[in-house]
């Protein structure tokens, strides 16, 4: 069955560093988007991706993070100085098409910032 | 705005007790979805079911069940026969359905199952 992969499964980085955290979306998807979530708290909605632009963001989302699909097979979301705040858990996830239709989520990339 | 509430932080029962984890939404729209996932131990999320608001019919997968009732803005998942491997946290999420999408995230259930 195909899946959404994600690498690292685990990044540790200094404040002010930038990361940039990978994710391959299940091929003939076309949605793509970013959730993050705190240790013990709920998942938090960052950003959508569809046909290379941004559909929509949250309040989470500033200037300090960007995303990109730089091939057709990477999706990736990069911070550009890293915050304490920023540890959290990264969820990528993908739908076939436009709408609230199941989303398939990946295993997540654990970002540790120090 | 829209909102999920899963007011029960934390349950814990003994194994082949039923649990009902309740989720009550906020939605300004006629047209929604709403959904259930669940967050094992080890930390991915897998998908349970979505369900349109126009349908209200209950539905049962083996040892689970959900009851969506619109009149009280609930969507609650029962696990008939909880086991250990039930373990893990549970949320309830809803979505608009022309916001391409994104999913709206309740703070979750923790739940144990206890042998």
């Amino acid at each position: 069955e195909p899946e959404v992969t994600q690498t690292p499964s685990h990044q540790v980085t200094q404040m002010g560093q930038e990361v940039i955290l990978r994710c391959v979306p299940i091929s003939n998807h076309l949605y793509f988007y970013w959730y993050r979530q705190i240790l013990g708290q709920k998942v938090e909605f960052l950003v959508s991706f569809y046909n290379n632009e941004i559909s929509e963001k949250s309040e989470i989302f500033d200037d300090q993070f960007s995303v990109e699909r730089p091939d057709g097979s990477n999706f990736t979301l990069k911070i550009r100085s890293t915050k304490l705040e920023d540890s959290a858990m990264y969820f990528c996830a993908s739908n076939p098409e436009a709408g609230p239709y199941e989303q398939y989520f990946g295993p997540g990339t654990r970002l540790t910032v120090t | 705005a829209q909102k999920v509430t899963q007011a029960q932080t934390e349950i814990s029962v003994v194994e082949k007790e039923d649990v009902t984890l309740d989720c009550v939404y906020e939605t300004r729209d006629t047209t929604y979805y709403l959904f259930w996932y669940k967050q094992p131990p080890s930390g991915e999320l897998v998908f349970l079911i979505r369900r349109n608001s126009f349908d209200e019919q209950n539905e049962i997968s083996g040892r689970y069940s959900w009851n969506f009732q619109k009149s009280t803005s609930s969507f609650n998942f029962t696990i008939t026969a909880s086991q250990v491997v039930d373990s893990a946290v549970y949320f309830c999420a809803l979505a608009q359905y022309n916001q391409g999408g994104k999913l709206i995230f309740g703070q979750g259930t923790e739940l144990s199952v206890k042998p």
